[in-house]
């Protein structure tokens, strides 16, 4: 067990519908990583967030969006949903800012039907 | 572009066998090297971690060695056992990139009983 918490476990959803992916990341960790992982891609990272601001960001698309809050959670927004997006969405957290040591969640599988 | 690859897909050992999985980078001003282990519907596991200035770490049971002149990463599993069934994956961390973890496609890791 990681100490990362991801929430929901699984989602299924139709195209053009909006979810939100929440992810608690390790006590301490300031800093939140979400990442996309689909058969043909891979392990895909889309953004970093550390305390709150927005601090790197992958190929995320401009339908997704995130946030982190004042108590460090963080959510992944995906709207316009597309089948294409039906992929297993990964949050990771650190201590710091600095990209490294990086520890996984559970992972959310998300369905577009 | 930057790039983290596999050389093989798949590998398959015998327990008790010492395994090596390969990984090639692109970017020679990549500094940071992380072996992950991602068992089925889990997320990726941190094994072991590697930088730039040194050839050769070791954890318990595996050994991480870099070649810079090369360009090429590797993970050794002493005495291999079936829980160390899994997808594999290196991740580079290249220079001047914030927060963005470069991941290859894996190899699985088959061990036969």
């Amino acid at each position: 067990d990681s100490g990362v918490t991801q929430t929901p476990k699984h989602l299924i959803t139709a195209t053009g519908q909006r979810v939100t992916l929440r992810c608690s990341p390790r006590s301490g960790d300031l800093s939140v990583y979400w990442y996309q992982q689909s058969l043909d891609q891979g392990l895909q990272f889309l953004i970093q967030y550390y305390n709150g601001e927005e601090r790197a960001k992958g190929n995320i698309l401009e339908r997704f969006s995130a946030q982190q809050f004042p108590d460090l959670h963080s959510e992944l927004n995906l709207s316009s949903l597309e089948l294409g997006d039906s992929a297993l969405y990964f949050c990771a957290s650190s201590p710091s800012f600095d990209p490294d040591t990086q520890y996984f969640g559970p992972g959310t599988r998300l369905t577009v039907l | 572009g930057e790039s983290v690859g596999l050389h093989l897909p798949t590998l398959s050992v015998q327990e008790g066998d010492n395994s090596i999985i390969n990984c090639a980078y692109s970017n020679s001003a990549s500094d940071y090297f992380i072996w992950y282990k991602q068992e089925s519907g889990k997320g990726p596991q941190f094994i072991i971690d590697i930088r730039s200035n040194m050839d050769k770490r070791q954890g318990q049971r595996v050994t991480v060695l870099l070649n810079k002149t090369v360009k090429h990463l590797s993970l050794q599993i002493a005495a291999t056992q079936p829980g160390d069934s899994a997808v594999y994956f290196c991740a580079d961390l290249g220079g001047g990139s914030q927060g963005n973890l470069i991941f290859g496609k894996g190899t699985k890791l088959s061990v036969k009983p």
